[in-house]
């Protein structure tokens, strides 16, 4: 049980472009996620909390008009990261909470050109 | 802030050697204590807890045990296995509900067999 997906895994774009990442919960509802980067070599660090049903609560230092978070429904929350640029290629990590522990989608790997 | 430092990698071992991988942390009252392993092509999983000082966590042969006093929460098990091969995380929760998590940089563990 507990399982958490993300989709895509990889996804390669173009300079400009928008891109979403989907992190769903698959047997249990979780009224908040939470929405990290991993770089080489260093520790995840969190984005923002996702919680259904409201907005965003996002951490010092993240542009929350480049990375748009949506919680619509118990069991899935995007992320899309708008005009991506080269900086922003990364392994992005979501996490699901519930009953007061986290589990973890297995990330995606975005390049942008 | 909190934060969590723990052991550059990577970590090479062979088959049933010892291993210790040293986690440090600092944080504001009272936190609790996580190691997380993300074996490859997964997303993190949890090995092990530890909620308050003196707790031990174990999990799989792996054992952690939460020193207050010197704000530690070293990895250890005692005769590792090629399956044990991955990457470790050792992470802090401050009190209070909103279950944010804080990561180390993470250590990649390979064992040969």
């Amino acid at each position: 049980g507990a399982v958490v997906s993300q989709h895509p895994s990889r996804v390669i774009c173009k300079s400009g472009t928008s891109v979403k990442i989907e992190c769903r919960s698959l047997d249990f509802q979780a009224t908040t996620m939470f929405w990290y980067r991993q770089f080489p070599k260093k520790s995840l660090m969190l984005m923002a909390t996702s919680n259904e049903g409201s907005k965003a609560t996002y951490e010092q230092g993240v542009e929350k008009d480049k990375f748009l978070i949506n919680h619509a429904s118990l069991t899935l929350s995007t992320l899309t990261v708008t005009s991506a640029h080269p900086e922003d290629s990364s392994f992005y990590i979501c996490s699901a909470l519930t009953s007061g522990s986290s589990f973890f989608g297995p990330g995606t790997r975005l390049t942008v050109l | 802030g909190n934060s969590v430092t723990q052991m550059e990698g990577p970590v090479t071992l062979s088959e049933e050697a010892f291993l210790t991988i040293n986690c440090t942390y600092t944080a504001t009252g009272y936190p609790s204590l996580f190691w997380y392993v993300q074996y490859p092509g997964e997303g993190l999983q949890l090995l092990l807890k530890a909620t308050k000082a003196d707790d031990k966590g174990s999990n799989k042969g792996f054992e952690a045990t939460y020193r207050k006093e010197t704000t530690s929460f070293h990895l250890e098990k005692g005769s590792v296995q090629v399956s044990d091969s991955a990457v470790y995380f050792c992470a802090l929760r401050s009190g209070g509900s909103n279950y944010k998590l804080t990561f180390g940089k993470g250590t990649l563990l390979t064992v040969n067999p």
